[in-house]
């Protein structure tokens, strides 16, 4: 079975440091993709930064880079330079199968707050 | 970038009525669309993928009578929740899916706070 494990419900950094979310998975599809999604208060959900299993190498989308590492089935979201507004919820999501059947799977999210 | 419009952001409705909520893929036609539900704190959980023209195919647990989805255009598809009870109050979000590369990034609505009293 697909599983997305956020092992840190909250976490805390300062203004303009570097934080690194953490997100494991477990799927044995050979091909599957895996999305950071931010989510702030007013609920609606933004999408971060995409990597496919075989991506070589790591997804950056300006501040955001996945640490991507196949072995350990790890995808590890990193910010680095924290603003203020990056204070919201993350979400890591795998795509599992494919076609007609592409689905979705959310971790439990990592609330990240952002102080100055 | 695509853009997907879900309304209404916030109903309140008295218990054993219907509530419709709609969502529309705007610069985009979204051959699939899912359904997701949020309790506060939690995450996302899907209940159901809806495909343009055909019935919709529910996650376990997810009462189809209950939950009406229609997906009649390619730019728009629908949630009513029937007979709502205050247990039905959540977050409802939808996200579609642009065409069928394997990997396009769903694009999510802004989501409807229902509210049964």
């Amino acid at each position: 079975a697909q599983k997305i494990t956020q092992t840190q419900p909250g976490m805390f950094v300062q203004e303009k440091e570097a934080v690194t979310l953490d997100c494991t998975y477990d799927t044995s599809d050979p091909s599957y993709g895996l999305f950071w999604y931010k989510q702030p208060s007013s609920g609606e959900m933004i999408f971060l930064i995409y990597q496919g299993s075989y991506d070589q190498q790591n997804a950056t989308e300006g501040r955001y880079s996945l640490n991507f590492q196949k072995a350990r089935k790890s995808a590890n979201l990193v910010i680095s330079a924290s603003q203020l507004g990056d204070s919201a919820m993350y979400f890591c999501a795998m795509r599992h199968s494919g076609g007609s059947n592409y689905k979705l799977t959310f971790g439990k999210g990592t609330l990240l707050t952002v102080n100055p | 970038g695509a853009v997907v419009s879900q309304h209404p952001s916030r109903v309140i409705c008295k218990s054993g009525t219907s509530v419709k909520i709609e969502c529309r893929s705007l610069d985009f036609q979204a051959t699939t669309m899912f359904w997701y539900r949020q309790f506060p704190k939690q995450s996302l959980m899907l209940m159901a993928t809806s495909n343009e023209g055909s019935k919709a195919t529910y996650e376990q647990g997810v009462e189809k009578d209950k939950f009406l989805i229609n997906h009649a255009s390619l730019t728009l598809s629908t949630l009513t929740v029937t007979s709502a009870h205050p247990e039905d109050s959540s977050f409802y979000i939808c996200s579609a899916r642009a065409g069928r590369k394997v990997d396009p990034p769903l694009h999510f609505g802004n989501g409807t706070r229902l509210t049964v009293t």
